[in-house]
C-alpha cells in the first residue's frame, strides 16, 4: 500500500544511547519532515528536507540529526538520548508540485521513551 | 504567543450536535489552511482543506477569515465516529516564495460525541 512507512513503531532507550528512527514513503514525494508531539505543545517540526539532498531546522533540532539518504528515505538519528526526547514522533511527506493530496501522509509514528 | 491557538475543548456533544471549533494564527503570512483529525494514539490525516470562499465536505464546513486571521470548522449532525482530536494546521511562505509544506500544528481540540 502506498504511503508512509516508519520504524519503529516503540523503543525504549536509556539515557545516552543512541539510535536512527527510519522513514520511507513510496508516493515519489519531493519532502519529508520530522515531527515530535508531547501532551499540550502539539506538533513540532524537528528537521525537513525539502528535496532529495537537502535538509534544514526545523523548531527544535537539537539533539537531532538526520539523513536524506535518497528521495524515499529520511531518517532522524537521536546521537545520546535524554529524557527530554520521551515523545511520540512522526514522519510525513508532502510533494511541492501541486499534488492531489494536497497536504501531508503521515507515517504511524514511533512512541519512544527515554529513561 | 503561540503561532496557532485553538480552543482545546474537551466538547463533549451528544450525537446529532451541531458543534463549532475556532483557531486564530498569528502570521499574516499564512498561506494555506487545513483541519486535520487525529485519533487517539494514532497518525493525524488530513480532514479538509481551508479556502478563502469557505468549503463543505458533507457534514463539515470549513471557512476562512484572512483580515481577522480566523479559521472554523462545523460539524453538523455528530456521529459517534467523529471522536477525536481536531488540530488547526497553516502554511507559511518562507524566503523567496517557497513554503516546503513546513505546517504549524495547533494543539488540537478534543471532541467527544455521546450517545
Amino acid at each position: 500500500n502506498a504511503g508512509v512507512t516508519q520504524t519503529p513503531k516503540f523503543q525504549v532507550l536509556k539515557t545516552g544511547q543512541s539510535m536512527t528512527l527510519q522513514c520511507a514513503q513510496d508516493m515519489n514525494h519531493n519532502s519529508m519532515y520530522w515531527y515530535r508531539q508531547d501532551p499540550g505543545m502539539g506538533l513540532r517540526l524537528i528537521y525537513y528536507s525539502a528535496s532529495e539532498g537537502t535538509t534544514d531546522k526545523g523548531e527544535v533540532p537539537n539533539g537531532y540529526n538526520v539523513s536524506r539518504l535518497n528521495k524515499r528515505e529520511f531518517s532522524l538519528r537521536l546521537e545520546s538520548a535524554a529524557p527530554s526526547q520521551t515523545s511520540v514522533y512522526f514522519c510525513a511527506s508532502w510533494s511541492v508540485f501541486g499534488a492531489a493530496n494536497y497536504g501531508y501522509t503521515f507515517g504511524s509514528g514511533t512512541r519512544l521513551t527515554v529513561v | 504567543r503561540k503561532e496557532v491557538e485553538q480552543d482545546p475543548g474537551p466538547f463533549n456533544v451528544p450525537e446529532g450536535a451541531t458543534v463549532a471549533f475556532n483557531c486564530t494564527y498569528s502570521n499574516s503570512a499564512s498561506q494555506s489552511f487545513f483541519w486535520y483529525r487525529q485519533d487517539c494514539r494514532k497518525e493525524p490525516k488530513l480532514l479538509m482543506s481551508v479556502y478563502s470562499s469557505g468549503n463543505e465536505d458533507g457534514r463539515f464546513t470549513a471557512q476562512l477569515n484572512r483580515a481577522s486571521q480566523y479559521i472554523s470548522l462545523l460539524i453538523r449532525d455528530s456521529k459517534l465516529s467523529d471522536s477525536a482530536t481536531y488540530l488547526c494546521v497553516v502554511n507559511k511562505r518562507g524566503a523567496g516564495g517557497t513554503s516546503y509544506g513546513k505546517l504549524t500544528f495547533g494543539q488540537g481540540t478534543i471532541l467527544t460525541v455521546h450517545p
